[in-house]
């Protein structure tokens, strides 16, 4: 069975702290992974993934890609309290057409 | 501006009346798609488009339906709605049939009591 899964669920931390969120996946056929950002609207596309071992990189936000052991992270280095989110990983794969699987995302609290 | 819209924002039925929720996006893309999002289980996909009168069953198509006439529209359809598909719905669009980025519409958030 096709899947993602996200770790940890959720997670509280202090302004500055630098967070890793972890996204791992099961699928046939994988072309790409995708990383978004939900602040209670809709997701938000942060960076997308088809390599591995390129590291993509946004200003505070790093994600890479490990197509050996399957999985990816998102790091947030410097966390502001506008990085409160739930943050969500995506898989594409091919099974004739292009279908996208989503992680149940991780919730990131940041306090001030 | 390129966008992704939805109509209605909100809505709340009764079991068994026929709704629409519409979508439509202005960027010219071939792929469009439909989640439904709940607590603890994510964006599920519903269908999705590859092209002009091409759609294909995401992961929880039961229950629903839809079309895809025109390129820049894609209804979602729910014949005889149930309590059980009360949740956040989006729409979705991207650029080609490849693996794209996906761009989001505002959502809907459906109601059946």
């Amino acid at each position: 069975e096709d899947k993602v899964v996200q770790s940890p669920l959720s997670l509280v931390v202090h302004e500055g702290d630098t967070v890793t969120l972890n996204c791992s996946y099961e699928v046939t056929n994988f072309r790409s992974l995708l990383w978004y950002k939900q602040e209670k609207k809709a997701p938000t596309f942060l960076f997308m993934l088809t390599s591995s071992g390129i590291e993509k990189k946004s200003g505070r936000l790093s994600s890479i890609l490990d197509k050996k052991e399957l999985f990816s992270i998102l790091n947030i280095t410097a966390t502001q309290t506008g990085d409160s989110a739930v943050y969500l990983c995506a898989v594409v794969f091919t099974s004739g057409t292009y279908k996208y699987i989503f992680g149940t995302g991780t919730r990131l609290k940041v306090l001030a | 501006e390129a966008q992704v819209t939805q109509n209605p924002r909100y809505l709340i039925t009764v079991t068994g009346k026929k709704l629409t929720v519409t979508c439509s996006q202005n960027m010219n893309h071939e792929y469009m798609s439909w989640y439904r999002q709940d607590p603890g289980l994510g964006l599920r996909q519903i269908y999705y488009s590859m092209n002009v009168e091409v759609t294909d069953k995401g992961d929880v198509p039961e229950g629903y339906k839809v079309s895809r006439k025109e390129k820049r529209n894609f209804p979602l359809i729910l014949e005889s709605p149930s309590p059980n598909q009360t949740s956040l719905y989006f729409c979705a669009s991207s650029p080609s049939t490849g693996p794209y980025e996906q761009y989001f519409g505002p959502g809907t958030r459906l109601t059946v009591t």
